[in-house]
């Protein structure tokens, strides 16, 4: 069964400083992976994805993560914050030959401060 | 850019009550998928389908849910007997393909009174 752990449902970052949201996966195959970005009132889109290709995976807005499977983490990051990426991050992870079903994390609510 | 679309964004309910939820996934996207988010807690899979039946299905989906695709477009989720714990941001995905990116739409909020 997958599964995939969040760690810290809040971060605050100041505006310009490194975003860093970890992600932490257990799958029994080698897995999907995504980060989802939902903004208030809206729905859930699409930051990244890795799919076996290259480990570091590079998203929209600036968003970056790295695959380390001997870690088994997703760990989410962007070099400097903007106001505009305060938002709710999703982790997912689907299981290859497992079907399409996305298990998500807890999420984790970015607030950037001036 | 093609996207997810659902209606209503806010259903309010009599327990009880049937209520159905519409989607319009993307135009050539195969899979069409359910989802929920209960006030406070983590997006969890509903069901998905894919060439006119379910694939998948999660512990939710008892016997009171369905889902159906009548037309070439619209991709419903039908709750026959709604409980208060059914309320919930219900959101409709799709993709492409097996393991393709699924695209979400902006939810129907469900309240059940």
């Amino acid at each position: 069964a997958q599964s995939v752990t969040q760690l810290g449902s809040h971060v605050s970052v100041s505006e310009g400083a490194l975003v860093l949201l970890r992600c932490n996966y257990s799958s029994s195959v080698p897995p999907y992976l995504f980060w989802y970005v939902q903004y208030p009132n809206q729905g859930l889109q699409l930051l990244l994805k890795y799919t076996s290709a290259a480990t570091l995976v590079k998203g929209i807005n600036g968003f970056e993560a790295e695959f380390k499977k001997s870690e088994t983490s997703f760990h989410l990051t962007k070099p400097s914050a903007h106001m505009s990426d305060a938002a709710e991050y999703f982790c997912a992870v689907s299981e290859a030959g497992g079907g399409n079903k996305l298990t998500f994390g807890t999420g984790t609510q970015l607030k950037v401060e001036l | 850019e093609p996207e997810v679309t659902q209606t209503p964004s806010h259903q309010v309910t009599q327990m009880g009550q049937e209520v159905i939820l519409r989607c319009v996934p993307i135009s050539n996207h195969l899979y069409f998928y359910w989802y929920r988010q209960i006030l406070g807690q983590k997006v969890e899979f509903l069901v998905s389908f894919y060439n006119n039946e379910i694939s998948e299905k999660s512990e939710i989906f008892d016997d009171q849910f369905s889902v159906e695709r009548p037309d070439g477009s619209n991709f419903t989720l039908k709750i026959r007997s709604t409980k208060l714990e059914d309320s919930a941001m219900y959101f409709c995905a799709s993709s492409q393909g097996n393991n393709q990116p699924q695209h979400f739409g902006d939810g129907t909020r469900l309240s059940i009174l």
